[in-house]
């Protein structure tokens, strides 16, 4: 598998329930960062966890982050419609100085209303 | 600008021909990235510029493809000889060299014929 694999695939909830989503990856990081898509087009930034950080929360959004077993997790608590989109997590690798990010092939959430 | 532009949104183009497409990176941002995502897929890694200079080229697909960056500033992504499998969105991202937080452009939607 590659380096920053989510899963599910795909996550269907109900509005006001909570999303979790998992990203497992391979080699040590600097950090790993949560992006989301919406329709196939431009990726936001979500949130940002460095390798030495085990949580992080912004909004409603609270990542985790397992580096003894090269995981994190993203979850979406009271979700929204709105909140449907890809969502992908990408770990910026030690190696070298170039900020290359490694992206999964992400989950897709759909919210309903 | 406010953000990562890229032009043109769309492109239809026949099997053969070569497309040029473009990015404008956030201003002051050094680093410049390309990306290509095929439907449903993740984010695959194509070229990514420090300034002027690319040191890093390990995800071009093949010779038909190359990039160069002139001025530090805009971007242009050249395609020869274009094939059906070169059809995808074409995403390009910008970050501050000390930043690990990658901006991303609305994309390319390329079809090849």
């Amino acid at each position: 598998s590659q380096q920053g694999e989510e899963d599910p695939q795909a996550l269907s909830i109900q509005e006001g329930e909570n999303a979790t989503m998992n990203c497992s990856y391979k080699t040590s990081i600097n950090n790993l960062q949560w992006y989301r898509q919406n329709s196939g087009r431009g990726l936001v930034h979500l949130i940002l966890i460095r390798s030495n950080e085990r949580e992080k929360h912004s909004g409603r959004l609270r990542v985790t982050l397992d580096t003894s077993k090269k995981s994190s997790s993203l979850l979406i608590t009271a979700s929204r419609a709105a909140d449907t989109a890809s969502y992908f997590c990408a770990t910026d690798a030690v190696s070298g100085s170039a900020r290359q990010l490694t992206f999964g092939s992400g989950t897709q959430l759909t919210v309903l209303p | 600008g406010a953000g990562v532009s890229q032009s043109p949104s769309n492109k239809v183009t026949e099997k053969g021909k070569d497309v040029e497409l473009r990015c404008d990176p956030i201003s002051g941002h050094t680093a410049l990235y390309w990306y290509r995502q095929s439907l449903g897929q993740g984010l695959e890694f194509l070229i990514y510029f420090q300034g002027n200079s690319a040191p890093d080229k390990s995800g071009l697909p093949s010779d038909r493809f190359s990039a160069e960056r002139t001025g530090g500033s805009v971007s242009t992504l050249t395609i020869q000889r274009t094939q059906q499998e070169d059809s995808a969105v074409y995403l390009c991202a910008s970050s501050s060299y000390l930043q690990e937080t990658q901006y991303f452009g609305p994309g390319t939607r390329l079809l090849v014929l």
